[in-house]
């Protein structure tokens, strides 16, 4: 079984849609979760860190970690095209040894259509 | 140039090359790390630098070469590749505080656009 679990997808949803992007993990030891955007050409960028268990929004975007089914989602409200990209989970269980080290997950693949 | 920079963006190499990577940060981080990103497979950590310190070698095979000559620049040689070596190569910066956690909270990763290899 992998460590972290993602549906690469590809995702098509219309603008405007509500989208939500999952992860699944078994590592119980993980406690730092992380959600990356990746376009076209480009490298991951940062988009939402969350420590624990629990909800971050920053503006459309919502993060939600639920440690007890070892679930972690992302929610973007208001789809926007420029929102089409790779996105990617990672987490850690950030103490020393094997546990510090980031472990992501395959990416899905989002198409948000005007 | 801002962030993390990466030449060549693009590389077609023979099996008996050789050819170098190259990343320059200007984000006046202390720490920098090689990723190889495959297709159907997650992001594979290959080296990470703290400091020009090589702390992290995950079991990546002798025919990729780090080098790190200072806190700003990181090298990845390449020579007698496979054509399964093909992949996108990333480069990431961060800045490490002692006691911290690679790629966690302050230390955020700032990664490059990569490096497109072809091993033919």
């Amino acid at each position: 079984q992998k460590e972290v679990e993602q549906d690469p997808g590809p995702l098509s949803v219309p603008e405007g849609a509500i989208v939500s992007l999952n992860c699944t993990y078994s590592n119980s030891a993980f406690q730092y979760f992380m959600w990356y955007r990746q376009y076209s050409r480009k490298g991951p960028e940062l988009l939402m860190y969350t420590y624990s268990s629990g909800n971050k929004e920053d503006g459309r975007f919502t993060a939600q970690v639920d440690k007890s089914s070892k679930y972690i989602s992302l929610f973007i409200r208001d789809s926007q095209p420029s929102d089409s990209a790779t996105y990617l989970c990672a987490m850690s269980g950030g103490s020393a040894g094997n546990n510090r080290k980031l472990i992501w997950g395959l990416g899905t693949s989002l198409a948000v259509n005007p | 140039e801002t962030g993390v920079t990466q030449t060549p963006r693009h590389l077609v190499m023979g099996m008996t090359n050789k050819k170098s990577l190259k990343c320059e940060q200007h984000l006046g981080h202390n720490a920098m790390y090689w990723y190889k990103q495959s297709a159907k497979k997650p992001l594979e950590l290959m080296f990470v630098y703290s400091l020009e310190e090589r702390v992290e070698n995950n079991s990546v095979p002798s025919r990729f070469s780090p080098e790190c000559p200072n806190s700003s620049h990181l090298f990845l040689h390449l020579h007698t590749l496979q054509p399964e070596d093909s992949a996108l190569y990333l480069c990431a910066s961060s800045h490490y505080v002692a006691g911290g956690h690679y790629g966690l909270g302050t230390d955020t990763q700032y990664f490059g656009p990569g490096t497109r290899l072809t091993v033919l």
